[in-house]
């Protein structure tokens, strides 16, 4: 399945953190997305084959890495409170198919 | 990318069938429907898809309205591991990536 690391973090505002994600084998496509307490996941960016393949209403200090080993990465900088949140990735065998989703990384900014 | 509206909450008796409704009256004719769930804050679990027409499988059933602008989920004998929140989304691949918009989901609470 989908792994992500760690499960839990803590930073301080202004911050920079890197989360990681592990998709399942094979495939060759990778979403990130963002969940605040109590709404549902908001589209951040995906990539395909190493290649960011669109994006969400994010500013640029969110970026992303795709590896050729299925894994991935989300950068943020200049972390703000309101970056707190659940982030999950999800990955799939093609940029419109089904997307399967791992447990997710839960970050608090202080 | 059109957008659903779902009820906000749902209450379902253990082993009752569990009709949950979304409508996406917006939906353009490549979108497909889908659905996925959320158990306490875990990671969403897909559940089935649908472009047209009905889909079965181990989990669910799907039901699309010939005009496609709404749908329902069927769990039929839904029980208290059911507990969640079900999203209802459309979404389609394109050459700016498959863009998935959640909205907030209706909770369901399948009470014993």
């Amino acid at each position: 399945g989908v792994t992500q690391s760690p499960t839990h973090l803590i930073k301080t505002r202004g911050q920079q953190v890197t989360l990681r994600c592990s998709s399942q084998s094979g495939h060759n496509t990778v979403s990130w997305y963002q969940q605040a307490l109590g709404q549902g996941p908001q589209f951040i960016f995906q990539y395909y084959r190493e290649e960011e393949n669109g994006r969400g209403n994010f500013p640029p200090r969110f970026s992303g890495l795709q590896f050729p080993n299925d894994s991935s990465e989300l950068n943020v900088n200049a972390l703000e409170l309101d970056d707190s949140a659940l982030y999950l990735c999800a990955s799939s065998t093609g940029t419109a198919e089904t997307q399967y989703f791992g447990p997710g990384t839960r970050l608090l900014v202080l | 990318d059109a957008k659903t509206t779902q009820p906000t909450s749902m209450d379902c008796a253990e082993g009752r069938a569990a009709n949950l409704p979304c409508n996406h009256s917006t939906i353009s004719g490549n979108e497909y429907v889908y659905w996925y769930r959320q158990i306490h804050s875990q990671g969403p679990q897909y559940i089935i898809h649908g472009l047209k027409n009905n889909e079965t499988n181990e989990m669910a059933s799907l039901i699309i309205t010939e005009d496609r602008k709404s749908s329902t989920l069927i769990l039929p004998h839904a029980t208290l591991r059911d507990t969640a929140v079900y999203y209802c989304i459309v979404a389609r691949g394109s050459t700016g990536g498959f863009k998935t918009i959640f909205g907030a989901g209706t909770r369901l609470f399948v009470k014993a």
